[in-house]
């Protein structure tokens, strides 16, 4: 079975400041791999995704990811963070080998000071 | 842009009562989820469903939960007798049939069990 794990719990930083969010998953096949966010009272929204092809995604809001294989990695960046990006953040797994499932990690929590 | 909606946005309920979740997936959708958080842990993966009938579940998915598509719209979540550990943040989850890894979450219903 998939795991994902998120090693910050809690991050918080000034506006301007560059972010980066780990995410490391296990399994053995082919994954795909999303990053949700998830604003202060409001539901869970794709941020980006990567199915295939190049490994380095961009999706909304500024922000980007990079797929590595070798380390089972997909970690979330953004150069330059604002205080609307204060959020919890989620990295989530699916493994097409074993349906439709999303695995999350256990989340993000991002506070950037104004 | 359409939205997945869910009913109520909180549910207080006695433990050993029967509850009901609801959920309107975006119209056009074909797949159908339900995932759980309790709080402080992770989103869990609960059932997906698919023309009518459950393509895969979890083990948390016993004979206590069940779920039904009554209708064209509505997708429902079933706590046939609610325990105190089902207290959880509860997110419906859609995909389209040519995107069916790309899953649209609800705003989640908040259940209490008392």
């Amino acid at each position: 079975a998939q795991s994902v794990s998120q090693h910050n719990h809690h991050v918080i930083l000034s506006e301007a400041a560059s972010l980066e969010l780990g995410c490391n998953y296990s399994y053995g096949g082919t994954v795909n791999l999303f990053w949700y966010v998830q604003y202060p009272g409001q539901h869970l929204q794709l941020l980006l995704k990567y199915f295939s092809g190049d490994p380095l995604v961009k999706g909304i809001k500024g922000f980007e990811a990079e797929f590595i294989k070798s380390k089972f990695s997909f970690n979330l960046r953004k150069p330059s963070v604002q205080w609307s990006d204060t959020a919890e953040y989620f990295c989530a797994v699916n493994a097409p080998a074993a349906g439709n499932k999303l695995t999350f990690g256990g989340g993000t929590r991002v506070l950037v000071k104004p | 842009e359409p939205e997945v909606t869910q009913t109520p946005s909180h549910q207080v309920t006695q433990m050993g009562q029967e509850v009901i979740l609801r959920c309107v997936p975006i119209s056009n959708h074909l797949y159908f989820y339900w995932y759980r958080q309790i709080l402080g842990q992770k989103v869990e993966f609960l059932v997906s469903f698919y023309n009518n009938e459950i393509s895969e579940k979890s083990e948390i998915f016993d004979d206590q939960f069940s779920v039904e598509r009554p209708d064209g719209s509505n997708f429902t979540l079933k706590i046939r007798s609610t325990k105190l550990e089902d207290s959880a943040m509860y997110f419906c989850a859609s995909s389209s049939l040519s995107s069916y890894n790309e899953q649209f979450f609800g705003p989640g219903t908040r259940l209490t069990v008392l």
